[in-house]
């Protein structure tokens, strides 16, 4: 597969406990932001997304915080499970950019401990 | 549906080579995009189409070129392959705004090496 996993930081977690993956976004007048899920070999997928007017959103097993204070998003997992194992991203878009404008982050590589 | 497809899935090319990096997407797709993904890195839009016939720069598009003469095929091609050319290449396609614009539909990469 891709060697998109290496040099990323690296979180670890037994199955079952809950998982929390952390992203800093760079502009605070960005207005959307977006989870990606990249497992090895495959592009990337959704999970879920949030608009800078809310401060959380909840999704199946996964929650989105947006601190829109300190320019911070987080990805709680709930459960976590063997299949979550996966480079994860976020992605944010500037107000009034177009959808061709997101600005993706580096990936933090989740690896699920059975 | 098969979604957004890419092929080849693997390429080494000798530098100075060109060839051309496949998509297709069946889902009725009007914007599509062309990323690249360093080891380590964010992804970086290389091009982007918001239809047929239509095309744009995105960050990163020196060395390729693009063309959409359909909405469900939007190719890319390398002339005179570089080593800096040597990463994962993305595809994705989305709706028009405001419907869902931002959720990006992925395919699964083209592993390109340049030597």
């Amino acid at each position: 597969g891709e060697s998109v996993g290496l040099h990323l930081p690296t979180l670890s977690v037994q199955e079952g406990d809950n998982s929390i993956i952390n992203c800093a976004y760079s502009n605070s007048a960005s207005d959307y932001f977006i989870w990606y899920k990249q497992e090895s070999g495959k592009g990337p997928q959704f999970i879920i997304d949030i608009r800078s007017n809310m401060d959380k959103r909840q999704g199946q097993r996964v929650t989105v915080l947006l601190n829109k204070t300190v320019k911070h998003l987080s990805l709680q997992i709930a459960a976590t499970q063997p299949g979550d194992s996966a480079v994860y991203f976020c992605a944010e878009k500037r107000k009034g950019a177009g959808s061709y404008q997101l600005t993706f982050g580096k990936g933090t590589k989740l690896s699920v401990i059975p | 549906n098969a979604g957004v497809t890419q092929t080849p899935k693997f390429r080494i090319l000798k530098i100075g080579q060109s060839m051309t990096l496949q998509c297709t997407q069946d889902m009725n797709h009007n914007y599509m995009y062309w990323y690249r993904q360093d080891p380590g890195m964010g992804l970086k839009l290389i091009y982007y189409s918001v239809g047929a016939g239509i095309t744009d720069k995105g960050e990163v598009p020196n060395g390729y070129n693009v063309s959409r003469s359909t909405t469900e095929d939007f190719p890319l091609r390398l002339e005179l392959a570089a080593p800096s050319q040597t990463s994962v290449y993305f595809c994705a396609s989305s709706y028009p705004p405001p419907a869902r614009a931002y959720e990006q539909y992925f395919g699964p990469g083209t592993r390109l090496t340049v030597t």
